[in-house]
């Protein structure tokens, strides 16, 4: 198993581009999320999804849209990329609910010039 | 208001040392979740621990420990003899049965092991 995965691993955007950071898992989990982490803020929740076909916003949702497909995918769009969004995301999913474990990927550093 | 709290921004020890980092939580819910993570230099995720809110009994688990005191609100995370390796940041976070699926990480402590 790959467990989660995330591409790309770093990415350079200008203002106002978009662009979708992937995020997959083969452990056949049911709740997905997406993070991202700053400096001295800890990792903060963006959107969460407990299954395919729904989704919910988390703490920080404004800028970011997500949808989910299928069960192993769970994409992060960014419509019209600011540099407040110059982060760390990382990618996390966890087998039935909240409350379990969540494995989390690699990570993926944008930086928005 | 912070739900989880860490209060130790940076700390540095010298290798072989015991050291505790500190998880102060906030809660109103019977039932919750509590977590360690760390993340070495390299940037992942690394799961430590997972503890409900039933179970206040202590862990070890090889060089570490966790201390649950659900009177204290706390759960805090002791390193023995501790070791280069262990370098990193260490990250605290809540799950809360009732109130939606929300996971609260804390700011992290940055842990350092002087060789």
């Amino acid at each position: 198993n790959a467990g989660v995965t995330q591409t790309p691993k770093f990415q350079v955007l200008k203002t106002g581009q978009s662009m979708t950071l992937q995020c997959a898992q083969d452990m056949n989990h049911e709740y997905m999320s997406w993070y991202r982490q700053d400096p001295g803020m800890g990792l903060r929740l963006i959107h969460y999804s407990v299954g395919a076909g729904i989704t919910d916003q988390g703490e920080v949702p404004n800028g970011y849209n997500v949808s989910r497909s299928t069960t192993e995918d769970f994409p992060l769009r960014l419509l019209s990329a600011a540099p407040s969004q110059t982060s760390v995301y990382f990618c996390a999913s966890s087998g039935g609910h909240l409350q379990e474990t969540q494995y989390f990927g690699p990570g993926t550093r944008l930086l928005v010039l | 208001a912070q739900k989880v709290t860490q209060a130790q921004t940076e700390i540095s020890v010298v290798e072989k040392e015991d050291v505790t980092l500190d998880c102060v939580y906030e809660t109103r819910d019977t039932t919750y979740y509590l977590f360690w993570y760390k993340q070495p230099p390299s940037g992942e995720l690394v799961f430590l621990i997972r503890r409900n809110s039933f179970d206040e009994q202590n862990e070890i688990s090889g060089r570490y420990s966790w201390n649950f005191q659900k009177s204290t609100s706390s759960f805090n995370f002791t390193i023995t003899a501790s070791q280069v390796v262990d370098s990193a940041v260490y990250f605290c976070a809540l799950s809360e049965l009732n109130t939606g699926n929300q996971f609260y990480f804390g700011t992290g402590t940055s842990l350092t092991v002087i060789p």
